[in-house]
């Protein structure tokens, strides 16, 4: 059974990086074969895909955010992590990691971590 | 972009259909899925591409497709159900996109 689980700091201040990580057990990142996303919801609101990762480093990221955003992985620690530049109180959302299948779907998910963008 | 569009709440009694929608001009040729998400709790996969159905969901889940418009199907709906539902395609370059989700309530 794989699971993930997100990692980080729930409070970042303005203009600054928003950077999480994503520990996956259960299976291996380098074993191929899936992508590895991130999602996150506003408060409330619905879900947005922000990108994701190959074990091989490629990565495909949303369009409306791909000028701040920066997905990374480490296969030996089998994790992979976001980072997204000059946020704003806009940015404040739980942020979910996820497996993501090819075919464009997500099946397993982390719990989620809530990051808040305030001075 | 492309937009997948969901109506905001559904209402239905215990026992009976619950039917979702979701419309987006490209689900003809990109599948949907699925998600229930209840509240403090990450999205589960309930459907996936259109109208197969996980191991361990129940099968009273069930997904259909007809031109731009996909649906999702909860027969027997019991108070369990009551959470927020989610579609999710991709579109042809591989963006993932999600409908903006509607709130499923239980009478």
């Amino acid at each position: 059974q794989v699971q993930l689980q997100e990692s980080g700091p729930g409070l970042v201040k303005p203009s600054q990086t928003l950077s999480l990580t994503c520990t996956v057990s259960g299976g291996s990142i380098s074993s191929g074969g899936y992508y590895w996303s991130w999602i996150r919801q506003h408060p409330g609101k619905g879900l947005e895909w922000i990108g994701y990762i190959y074990y091989s480093g490629s990565t495909y990221y949303n369009p409306s955010l791909k000028s701040r955003v920066t997905i990374s992985v480490d296969t030996s620690k089998n994790q992979f992590s976001l980072k997204l530049s000059s946020v704003t109180a806009a940015d404040t959302a739980v942020y979910y990691c996820a497996r993501d299948i090819p075919e464009g779907y997500f099946d397993y998910w982390g719990q989620g971590t809530l990051v808040t963008v305030s001075s | 972009s492309y937009e997948l569009t969901q109506p905001p709440s559904v209402s239905v009694s215990p026992g009976q259909t619950a039917r979702i929608t979701c419309s987006g001009d490209a689900l003809p040729k990109q599948y949907a899925y699925w998600y229930q998400q209840k509240p403090g709790q990450a999205p589960v996969l309930v459907i996936y591409k259109d109208s197969e159905r996980p191991s361990g969901i129940p099968e009273r889940f069930s997904g259909s497709s007809s031109g731009t418009t996909v649906t999702l199907t909860i027969s027997g709906v019991q108070a369990e159900d009551e959470a927020d539902y989610y579609c999710q395609s991709a579109d042809s370059s591989g963006t993932r996109v999600f409908g903006g989700g509607t709130k499923l309530t239980v009478l």
